[in-house]
C-alpha cells in the first residue's frame, strides 16, 4: 500500500540541478515528508524533511505544494557521487519508515 | 561515519546455522531499528526497538528475533538460516519513539551470505 509514487528512473547532467518529484495525493494533515538516498549497497542516508514549509539544507532542497499533494527535492548542483536510488517517504506518528523503489538518479558526465 | 556501528560486515554460514548481527546506536539515541535488504524485495523493516522495549514489528520471520540491551545495543539473532536469508541487514537508530520528529541513521549494513 504505496503512500507515494515516484519515476522509477531518472537521468541528469552533471553540474546541473536534479529535481525529483513525488506525489503523495493521500498525505494527512499530520504526516511529513522525508527522503532519504540509498548510494549502491550502503546503508540510506537522510537527506530532509518538511511538513508544509520549503525546506533547504546543506545537500538539498524541499518544495511541497500548498495541497501538499506532491514535493519536488532538488539536488542544486548535481555531481557523480549523487548517483543513488532516492526514497521520497510519508511517515507520521508512530509509523515506521516504509521504504518503496524509489527513484534511480543517474548523473551523467 | 554516522555513528551506527554494525558487525560484522560480512558473514557467510551455511543452511540450518544461527547467527547474531551486533549494532551499537549513535550516543543518545533511545530507539533501533531492524531492516533487511534483499536483491528482489528492496528495504523491508523487520522491528523497532525503543529504550529496551520492542515498539513495532514489521515482517520479521519467526526464525528471526531481536533485542535492545540497557546499553542500547542490539542483537538480531537469525536461526535455521535458509539460502533465501542471504542479504543486506541494516540497523538504523533515532532519537525517540516515533519517526515524525527523528529521523532516522542508518549504519553500513551486514552483508549475509547463506551457502
Amino acid at each position: 500500500d504505496a503512500k507515494t509514487t515516484q519515476p522509477t528512473s531518472m537521468d541528469c547532467a552533471e553540474g546541473r540541478a536534479a529535481n525529483l518529484p513525488c506525489n503523495h495525493s493521500t498525505i494527512s494533515g499530520n504526516e511529513y515528508v522525508y527522503w532519504y538516498r540509498q548510494i549502491h549497497s550502503q546503508g540510506p542516508q537522510y537527506i530532509i524533511h518538511g511538513l508544509k514549509n520549503n525546506e533547504t539544507n546543506e545537500m538539498a532542497s524541499l518544495i511541497i505544494t500548498e495541497d501538499r499533494k506532491s514535493s519536488t527535492l532538488i539536488l542544486p548542483h548535481a555531481t557523480l557521487r549523487d548517483t543513488a536510488v532516492y526514497y521520497c517517504i510519508v511517515v507520521g506518528g508512530a509509523d515506521g519508515l516504509t521504504f518503496g523503489k524509489g527513484t534511480h538518479l543517474i548523473i551523467q558526465p | 561515519d554516522s555513528g551506527v556501528t554494525q558487525t560484522p560486515k560480512h558473514l557467510i554460514t551455511a543452511t540450518g546455522q544461527r547467527v547474531t548481527l551486533r549494532c551499537s546506536p549513535r550516543s543518545g539515541d533511545l530507539s533501533v531499528y531492524w531492516y533487511q535488504q534483499s536483491l528482489d524485495q528492496g528495504l523491508q523493516f523487520l522491528i523497532q526497538y525503543y529504550n529496551g522495549e520492542e515498539r513495532a514489528k514489521g515482517n520479521i520471520l519467526e526464525r528471526f528475533s531481536a533485542q535492545q540491551f540497557p546499553d542500547l545495543h542490539s542483537e538480531l539473532n537469525l536461526s535455521s538460516l535458509e539460502l533465501g536469508d542471504s542479504a543486506l541487514y541494516f540497523c538504523a537508530s533515532s532519537g525517540g519513539k516515533d519517526t515524525s520528529y527523528y529521523g532516522y541513521t542508518f549504519g553500513s549494513g551486514t552483508r549475509l551470505t547463506v551457502v
